[in-house]
């Protein structure tokens, strides 16, 4: 079964710093998840890569396949991007494995 | 607007009482999804439905019922089996590429459920 390690698990940030959050997963995927979820609970995709780098507005993520790692950098964060980040990978029978989540706070 | 629709958003139980959670989606997606969340641990995968009237157990069903009567709806019973009830419940759904088990589609998540048993 896959394992997957996010760090840090808590972040505190200044406004407009730039941060990043990694993932680290233990075997081969087919897609990996880049999840946000707000205090109310529910969860939004932010991205699913396979390969290389995607980017919308100030977030990008970045997936080494080889060295079974991601990373999500938020670019000039701000208060709202207070979160839980979680990364999920696919793995087969197209079922998603969870890292137990980063929770970012950015302070004004 | 399409999308997935979970009620209630907060559900309190007594302990020994039987109670299921509505999961509904109106994106005419083949596969659902049911998921427990607790505290500083990743999502867990209760049950999933890749097409009507079937369903696989997930790895941790134990406690948990479910059905696909429709296409639209997945709704989740949790039992007076299950000994640790409370938690946050999130529902899921993506499309299936026919002809392809392996690959992985996006899934689309609903606002979950909180249910607390008392």
């Amino acid at each position: 079964k896959n394992e997957v390690e996010q760090s840090p698990q808590n972040l505190t940030a200044q406004e407009g710093e730039f941060i990043t959050i990694n993932c680290s997963y233990s075997v081969g995927i087919s897609a990996l998840h880049w999840l946000q979820q707000h205090p109310g609970g529910g969860i939004v995709s932010l991205f699913m890569l396979s390969s290389g780098k995607k980017k919308h507005g100030r977030l990008i993520a970045t997936i080494n396949i080889q060295e079974k790692h991601s990373s999500l950098h938020i670019t000039a964060s701000h208060p709202r991007d207070s979160a839980v980040y979680i990364c999920a990978v696919a793995g087969s029978a197209r079922q998603l494995t969870f890292g137990s989540g980063t929770q970012l706070t950015v302070l004004p | 607007d399409g999308g997935i629709t979970q009620s209630p958003k907060y559900l309190f139980r007594k302990e020994g009482q039987n109670v299921t959670l509505s999961c509904e989606q109106n994106l005419n997606h083949d596969a659902m999804y049911w998921y427990r969340q607790d505290p500083g641990q990743g999502l867990r995968l209760i049950y999933y439905s890749q097409i009507v009237n079937d369903f696989q157990k997930g790895d941790i069903a134990e406690g948990y019922s479910v059905s696909r009567e429709k296409k639209e709806s997945f709704p989740l019973t949790v039992t007076s089996a299950q000994k640790n009830p409370t938690a946050f419940y999130l529902c899921a759904s993506s499309i299936l590429t026919s002809g392809s088990p392996r690959q992985y589609n996006e899934q689309f998540f609903g606002p979950g459920t909180r249910l607390t048993v008392l």
